[in-house]
């Protein structure tokens, strides 16, 4: 059985760097042709996909935030971690991962991020 | 680069059929798969059509997906609507010149 579980902060200021964490069950993401990926979701709006990490470590970013991501894995504690940096209050959102082998097919319950001062 | 349009919302009575398009903006809707995703109020999504018109175990066969390529678009088809259809949907395909992932604006179904 597949699981994902997003944790990290609830409240972040403008301008600080968001740290979040992907725990995970059920798979390892040292299997070839597995990946982990970030997808956000403001209140009220659509998905947007965001980062995504392959067993082999190969790394895809979204173009237009690419500059403030950064995926990385650690396969020994099932884990993937998504940090953005210079947080706003559009980033305000619920934060997805999710398991990806072609698609989308496990989601986390997802973690809801404000930014405000 | 390319964009997936969907209808911002659509609505039917229970016991009948409707149909959400996903259109591409750019290249040929069939050089990758489309999958659709419901969303629930409060709740994560979830997969009910992938590889264009394959529904994961549990999904029943009311949902199905087909691609248009007159009309660059991928759609997904319920049938027998039912009350707990009620949900947003999501297209979402690949973007194999830039490896990325693209996902639709959703589409929100009213089941009235």
């Amino acid at each position: 059985q597949i699981t994902l579980k997003e944790s990290g902060p609830t409240l972040v200021k403008p301008t600080q760097t968001l740290t979040l964490t992907c725990t995970f069950s059920g798979f390892s993401l040292s299997t070839s042709g597995v990946g982990v990926g970030w997808i956000r979701q403001p209140p009220g709006k659509a998905l947007e996909w965001l980062a995504l990490i392959y067993w082999d470590d190969d790394k895809r970013y979204s173009p237009s935030l690419k500059s403030r991501l950064t995926i990385t894995k650690d396969t020994s504690k099932n884990q993937v971690v998504l940090t953005m940096t210079n947080m706003d209050p559009v980033d305000t959102a619920t934060y997805y991962c999710a398991h990806n082998t072609g698609n989308f097919d496990y989601w986390g319950q997802g973690t809801l991020v404000t930014v405000s001062s | 680069n390319f964009m997936l349009t969907q209808p911002h919302s659509v609505s039917e009575s229970p016991g009948k059929t409707v149909t959400i398009s996903c259109t591409r903006s750019s290249g040929s809707i069939a050089s990758n798969y489309v999958q659709w995703y419901q969303q629930r109020p409060g709740s994560s999504p979830t997969t009910v059509i992938y590889e264009d018109n394959q529904r994961p175990s549990g999904v029943p066969d009311r949902f199905s997906g087909s691609i248009d390529s007159s009309s660059n678009s991928a759609s997904l088809t319920i049938s027998g609507l039912k009350t707990e259809d009620e949900a947003d949907y999501y297209c979402q395909s690949y973007d194999s010149s830039i490896s990325n992932w693209v996902f639709g604006g959703g589409t929100k179904l009213t089941v009235l």
